[in-house]
């Protein structure tokens, strides 16, 4: 079946830290994947997406890479700040059916 | 923009109460969705619809009932209102094609006492 499976959480980093939420995938064919970040008391927005092998998606910092050979779309990003504080979910949109297969979100809290 | 807006943003009922969360999108997107978001938990489907006139059951459909009949609305029904019904409700819409990305309305929360 499709499915994803993203690291647990919860994540605690020092402001500047380095982050990576690891995020893999399970679907036949080609998926395209998204990273969504919830706020506190709000809904989710898009951060990036990659709709192909080997493609980038990158926003306000994020990247993540659509690597097939690993089914995996980690997140990461150079230098957190207190703003980051989230909750960050993967999730895939396989190439047929209408359906959104999310993970189960990773909280990340930042410390100044 | 408006995008997708859901109301109310704030409910509390009875048990064996119903109600009905109201989502409208301004896109003129096909494809919207119902999800449900547990405390701390991630997301699960409850309904979705391809069309006006077209939905169909998600992962977790009992409970609850939804309608089609304008690409702009899809309200969520709740019929006899149960303490497991307490969550936070999303709505989304997307456009047609696997690539495009889902837009999320700001969540009605929902307290069943």
């Amino acid at each position: 079946g499709n499915s994803v499976t993203q690291m647990e959480g919860p994540v605690t980093l020092s402001e500047e830290a380095f982050l990576t939420i690891n995020c893999t995938y399970t679907a036949t064919g080609y998926p395209s994947l998204f990273w969504y970040v919830q706020y506190p008391g709000e809904g989710l927005q898009l951060l990036l997406k990659a709709t192909k092998a080997d493609d980038k998606g990158s926003n306000k910092g994020f990247e993540a890479t659509y690597r097939k050979e690993t089914t995996s779309f980690h997140l990461e990003k150079g230098s957190v700040q207190v703003s980051d504080s989230a909750v960050y979910f993967c999730a895939l949109s396989r190439n047929t059916g209408n359906q959104f297969y999310f993970g189960t979100g990773t909280s990340l809290t930042v410390i100044p | 923009n408006a995008g997708v807006t859901q109301t109310p943003k704030f409910r509390i009922l009875k048990i064996g109460q119903s109600m009905t969360l109201q989502c409208a999108q301004d896109m003129n997107h096909n494809y919207m969705y119902w999800y449900r978001q547990d405390p701390g938990m991630g997301l699960k489907l409850i309904y979705y619809s391809v069309g006006a006139g077209i939905t169909d059951k998600g992962e977790v459909p009992n409970g609850y009932n939804v309608s089609r009949s304008t690409t702009e609305d899809f309200p969520l029904r709740l019929e006899l209102a149960a303490p497991s019904q307490t969550s936070v409700y999303f709505c989304a819409s997307r456009v047609e094609g696997f690539t495009g990305e889902l837009f999320f309305g700001e969540g009605s929360r929902l307290t069943v006492l």
